[in-house]
Order: C-alpha cells, then sequence, then structure tokens
C-alpha cells in the first residue's frame, strides 16, 4: 500500500484565492482526520470523517475551511478565501476505527501551504 | 485551551543520555498514543496505551500510563542520533487531542 496520500506537497498561493487541498486515505481505512501543524498552535485536528460522513468538525477555524469526503478514498479541504495565518503544514491521516484516536492513525506527506 | 500538556517543550541531550517526556491531561483519558515526527516528516504512530497502570517497552523506549489514566511517558534509554525528532503524545476523552510536543535533539 502507497499510504496516505496528500496533494499537493507543496502551495503557494496568493491572500483572496481558494486553495484546495487533497488527501487519498488508505484503503480499507474508514476514519480519516485533517490536521493542521504550526509552531504557535502545534498540531491541531480540524476535522474528522467516519464513513465518510463529517464527526467533528469543531477545530474548523471558520466558514472559510470547508472539507467534504464524497467517497472512502477522496477527500478535500478547501480553503476560501486564503489568508496569511491560513500558512501551515496540513496533514491528512487515516484510520480504522469508530472513534477519533482509538487506533493507529497513518498520516500523509503533508502539504505546506504558503499565503503570501 | 490545551488539553493535554506535554513538558518538556525541547531537550538536547548528549548521546547515549537519557531522555523522558511527560504528558499531562486534567481529564482522564481512555488511551494515549504516542507519535515520532522526524524533522521534515510526519507523525509516525509509535504506541497506544489503554489500561491504567500499563506499561509497554519497544527496545530502548518505555512508555507509561498513570493509574488515574491522566498522565503517561516515555522514556528513552542510552539515545542516539537517530532519536532526533519531535515526540507527540495524543490523548482521547470526548475528542482526541495531541500535546504540544517535545522536540529532541541528540549530539553526537
Amino acid at each position: 500500500d502507497a499510504g496516505v496520500i496528500q496533494s499537493p506537497r507543496h502551495e503557494v498561493t496568493e491572500m483572496g484565492q481558494e486553495v484546495t487541498l487533497r488527501c487519498k486515505p488508505i484503503s480499507g481505512h474508514n476514519s480519516l482526520f485533517w490536521y493542521r501543524q504550526t509552531m504557535m498552535r502545534g498540531l491541531e485536528l480540524l476535522i474528522y470523517f467516519n464513513n465518510n460522513v463529517p464527526i467533528d468538525d469543531s477545530g474548523m477555524p471558520e466558514d472559510r475551511f470547508s472539507a467534504k469526503m464524497p467517497n472512502a478514498s477522496f477527500s478535500t479541504l478547501k480553503i476560501q478565501p486564503s489568508e496569511p495565518r491560513d500558512s501551515a503544514v496540513y496533514f491528512c491521516a487515516s484510520s480504522f476505527g469508530t472513534i477519533g484516536g482509538d487506533t493507529e492513525a497513518f498520516f500523509g506527506q503533508g502539504t505546506r501551504l504558503t499565503v503570501v | 485551551g490545551q488539553q493535554v500538556m506535554q513538558i518538556p517543550q525541547y531537550q538536547h541531550v548528549q548521546e547515549g543520555e537519557d531522555f523522558t517526556t511527560y504528558c499531562n491531561s486534567s481529564t482522564t483519558l481512555s488511551n494515549i498514543q504516542w507519535y515520532k515526527q522526524r524533522p521534515g516528516g510526519h507523525p509516525v504512530f509509535l504506541i497506544q496505551l489503554v489500561k491504567s497502570g500499563e506499561v509497554k517497552k519497544q527496545k530502548r523506549l518505555t512508555f507509561q500510563f498513570g493509574e488515574a489514566k491522566k498522565n503517561s511517558s516515555l522514556h528513552i534509554t542510552a539515545t542516539q542520533t537517530t532519536d532526533v525528532g519531535t515526540y507527540f503524545c495524543g490523548g482521547n476523552f470526548n475528542k482526541f487531542y495531541f500535546g504540544s510536543g517535545t522536540k529532541l535533539n541528540v549530539k553526537p
């Protein structure tokens, strides 16, 4: 298995532009997580899905952020419009479990987003 | 606010010295997980502890879960340069939270 695949690996965009991050979880996993990592705030859980359904989106910073999981093999995290403070590394992770954090999570390589 | 506290934030050791990072929560956790993130890399799962007072070992790494399931520790014996990275704990009560991580630097 190739593991969790994220794209793009790096994204540089101008303030106000729409940004879409993509994730392909490990086949057979039923939970998918989006995390944001910054020096100031560490690793923050943004949202997690179980069986393609959003279970907890309380970590999504504001309405500019949205996430979808149209099927078991694909998820997107969209920021519209982007702001410089959104600059961070965004990780997608997947696992096989019923609730978040109850089984081993496998992380993708991350997307380093820079908003200028 | 931070639900899972982790200390220290940084630790610099000489190769061969021991290292310990601590994880604390004000709330009883259902389980705790430990991850390691190498510089420029992504978090990689190390272990999960579930039972009160549980102790698990992986070669030079020893993981403990407190009796009250509110704290945990990771101890590395005789550190090596390959141990360099940031170690995160993560705890689960009504939601999963990562600690802020302990960045370990090992001088050869």
